[in-house]
């Protein structure tokens, strides 16, 4: 079975310039997470999917993050126009339904400069 | 809000060593508990889950405890070995949202 794929892996950029993230998940899976991992903490969770609708965005700096989740499947995550403090690990998972065990994909590290 | 703390934050062993990992959690009105690995610049990945209606969950070398009322688990991980160096994290799913909250994670390393 395929795990949660992530692209790209590793990404730099300047601050104020824009930067999206793509998740595939498993297949089958409803439920689509991103999650915020900044070194030393563990995962924050920004926006949480149920197939293509928002469940959670709450925590999720909607003045310049955004997802969206097309046809309840592949998801992405986009921000404009980054900060510094965006340096950090953005880590996806998906789950078959809420509370079931979330499966993580390798993530994608961004540092912006 | 719910709050996972995790002690120690890093623990450094003899390759052999049986040794216990602990989380606390402040809102005790939780769905379940789940105990993940993370190797550097890799993804996490689920070890054990308990579900609030259980006391223990144990897979191969590891077992882990809940004590829902007490807002406390452990990771017991009998004879370890070099391969078990990682960060392990706890997390809780429930409580006052409906989402899973993570600990800071324990950095374990096992020496040879």
């Amino acid at each position: 079975e395929a795990g949660v794929a992530q692209s790209p892996r590793y990404k730099i950029i300047e601050k104020r310039q824009s930067v999206a993230f793509w998740c595939n998940p498993i297949s089958g899976h409803a439920t689509l997470y991103w999650y915020q991992q900044i070194l030393g903490q563990g995962p924050k969770l920004l926006i949480q999917f149920q197939n293509n609708g928002v469940v959670d965005d709450s925590q999720l700096p909607k003045d310049r993050f955004s997802a969206e989740r097309l046809k309840g499947v592949d998801s992405t995550l986009k921000i404009q126009p980054a900060k510094l403090e965006d340096s950090a690990v953005y880590l996806c998972a998906s789950s078959l339904g809420h509370q079931e065990t979330q499966y993580f994909g390798p993530g994608t590290r961004l540092l912006v400069l | 809000k719910q709050e996972v703390t995790q002690i120690p934050a890093a623990l450094s062993v003899p390759e052999g060593e049986n040794l216990v990992l602990n989380c606390s959690f402040t809102d005790s009105a939780i769905y379940n508990l789940q105990w993940f690995r993370q190797d550097p610049g890799k993804g996490l990945t689920s070890l054990l889950l308990i579900q609030s209606s259980q006391r223990e969950q144990t897979s191969g070398r590891l077992n882990a405890s809940l004590d829902k009322s007490s807002g406390r688990s452990t990771l017991y991980i009998a004879a370890s070995q070099p391969g078990d160096s990682a960060t392990y994290l706890c997390a809780v799913y429930g409580g006052s949202n409906y989402k899973l909250t993570f600990g800071k994670g324990t950095l374990l390393t096992v020496n040879p």
